[in-house]
């Protein structure tokens, strides 16, 4: 199925450095979501983005959703240990049959060094 | 209940036998879906249901897979004549349903199939 281009695949950072990704699609999307997730565990929701060029910020992460609707980054700032996980952006389309599905993609591991 | 409860967390079945994964969502919750992860990849969607009706299953990859969710709550996942393929993690989520898509995922069952 289509996914979206999420880079980096992955990073090593040390712990106090600011973390960026981000996501791009060929598809317009109607919302930005951004999860994470640990091993044995489902993702979990950090920031949702319903309007394009919306920047929105939850804690140490910021998240922004793109004029093209068409990407949207992630930032974290000032990079924690239990920052570690992969993370995930999904896009959704508009509200209408099967544009309720979320796409996901390919996922960023990020790795905190102490 | 709090969250997204999946059944069983691990699953592991013989080639060319039946299995059935269950879902409980968040309470109240209307919106359901199923989506599917294999090892490196974000989750890819399979199906989803508006309280007990499948509105959209586009992502159930042939006719071997099939899911239910009759009184509108729990739901369940279910796969004939299992393949070597089919091992992937499954995730189960759970929204609001309306204009909230906010989507709630389970821990997941992991599918091995030998």
């Amino acid at each position: 199925g289509q996914q979206l281009n999420q880079s980096p695949q992955s990073m090593f950072i040390q712990e106090g450095e600011d973390v960026s990704m981000n996501c791009t699609s060929s598809s317009i999307f109607n919302t930005w979501l951004w999860y994470k997730q640990e091993p044995g565990e489902g993702p979990v929701l950090l920031i949702a983005l319903y309007k394009a060029g919306e920047l929105t910020s939850n804690g140490r992460l910021t998240a922004q959703f793109g004029i093209t609707r068409k990407d949207s980054f992630l930032n974290i700032s000032a990079s924690i240990p239990s920052d570690v996980g992969i993370y995930f952006c999904a896009g959704q389309g508009f509200l209408s049959g099967s544009a309720r599905q979320l796409t996901f993609g390919s996922g960023t591991q990020l790795t905190v060094l102490p | 209940g709090a969250g997204v409860s999946q059944t069983p967390s691990n699953k592991v079945t013989e080639k060319g036998k039946y299995v059935e994964l269950r879902c409980d969502p968040i309470s109240g919750h209307t919106a359901l879906y199923w989506y599917r992860q294999s090892l490196g990849q974000g989750p890819e969607f399979l199906i989803y249901f508006q309280g007990t009706g499948a509105a959209d299953d586009s992502g159930l990859p042939n006719d071997r897979f099939f899911a239910v969710r009759p009184e509108g709550s729990v739901s369940t996942l279910k796969i004939q004549r299992t393949e070597r393929g089919d091992s992937a993690v499954y995730l189960c989520a759970s929204s609001p349903g309306g204009a909230n898509t906010e989507a709630f995922f389970g821990q997941g069952t992991r599918l091995t199939v030998v």
